[in-house]
Order: C-alpha cells, then structure tokens, then sequence
C-alpha cells in the first residue's frame, strides 16, 4: 500500500537551515513526489516535483534556497538559510495508477 | 489574473447536495489533468478526485466514491465537483489543483486555487 510518512513537526533558527523527510512506503522506492508549502492562512503552494534519482523541477519563482534530494525511499527538502516566512505547513504528494497521496505534512517553526 | 478561482461551497445540512465550480485561466485547460483537494480545519490535505483533461477518466478517493462525481466543461474552463449526501466528516476547505505537465491524469500539482469552504452541518 502505497503511504507516504512526514514527521509531524520540525523547528530550526533563523538563518540556519532544515532538512525535512518525506519516507515512502515498502516497494514504493522509485517514486516521485512533489513537496508543498501551505504558510498559515494560505493555500498550497507548489515547490518543486522529486524524482528519485534526487533530480527536482522547481515552481516558478521558487528560490534557490529551497532544494531537494533523495536516498532509497526516503524524499528531503532542505531549505537553507531560514526566513521568518518558511515557517509554514510542508507536504509531500505522490501518485498511482489511480490515486494521488499526501504526507501528513511537517509543521515547520523557525526560531 | 487568478489561474484557479473556485466557487460554490457553503453551509448545508446532513444529507443534502452542494456543486463547487473552479474557474480556469492562463492556460490550455482542455490539455491538463485537474483533480479536487480538500482539508478539514486543522488537519492535512486529503486527495478527493481527479479528471483527464478530455473527461474521458476519472478517480476518487474511497471516502467519497459513489457520492461525490468530477466534471469538466472544457468549452467553460470550468471543473465541478457534485457533491450527493453530504456528511458532516466532508467539511472542509475545498481547492482545485491542476497537474504539472499536460496529457497527465495524476500528476504533481502544480498550481493551486485559493479554496472554497465547505460545511455540513444540522
């Protein structure tokens, strides 16, 4: 079954940088995914679609500071140098023959 | 100009029907797969249903399968989404999504409306 896990929560200093983790379930490893961003009050917002060879297509206006990487069945976004802005909602998103999933999503909190 | 602008949702009771419409502009909407995301207060995205760019095929989440059907008016550029026996588990904030590259059904989302509300209750 094919299910995608985030850690509920995830908190890094302003100016630092995170990594975030989207795991994808057993035998589900050559996945793609897709991260999102939901700050609060807003709808999602779409960053960059993950392939599993760490290769990512990035949305239009995304910054340089937001990447993506891949190892096995796990999905990372890093966002490097923190702004008070990224603090926000991510998830992840899959799809199959005849569904589309989500993570549980990741609140992240910038200190 | 607003890519995605849903319309359509509102307060109803238990049991009873509601149809969101989500306008389109800004591209070939006939060429790209749509689908339908919902998320009740404070909770994640929840994937509801998703349609072909023809209308040809279309998919849904077991939650709402046999109740809620997707449609598309490609002549409007408009999405629906017919809502039958509503529940009070189906309140949400329902948005329309469109997919990343065209002649795909399910796909990354790529661009996202700004979301109608939806509540049921008696």
């Amino acid at each position: 079954q094919l299910v995608l896990t985030q850690s509920p929560s995830a908190s890094a200093s302003l100016g630092a940088s995170v990594k975030l983790t989207c795991t994808l379930s057993s035998g589900h490893s050559s996945y793609a995914i897709a991260w999102h961003q939901q700050q609060p009050e807003k709808g999602p917002r779409y960053l960059m679609k993950l392939n599993s060879d760490g290769s990512h297509i990035k949305g239009d206006g995304i910054p340089d500071r937001f990447s993506g990487s891949s190892s096995g069945a796990e999905r990372y976004l890093t966002i490097s140098s923190l702004q008070s802005e990224d603090e926000a909602d991510y998830y992840c998103q899959t799809w199959g023959t005849a569904i589309e999933l989500f993570g549980g999503g990741t609140k992240l909190t910038v200190l | 100009e607003v890519p995605l602008l849903e319309s359509g949702g509102g307060l109803v009771q238990p049991g009873e029907s509601l149809r969101l419409s989500c306008a389109a502009s800004g591209f070939t909407f006939s060429r790209y797969g749509m689908s339908w995301v919902r998320q009740a207060p404070g909770k994640g995205l929840e994937w509801v249903s998703g349609i072909s760019g023809s209308g040809d095929s279309t998919y849904y989440a077991d939650s709402v399968k046999g109740r809620f059907t997707i449609s598309r008016d490609n002549s409007k550029n408009t999405l629906y989404l017919q809502m039958n026996s509503l529940r009070v588990e189906d309140t949400a904030l329902y948005y329309c999504a469109k997919c990343r590259v065209p002649e795909k059904v399910l796909d990354a989302f790529a661009i996202w409306g700004q979301g109608t509300m939806v509540t049921v209750s008696s």
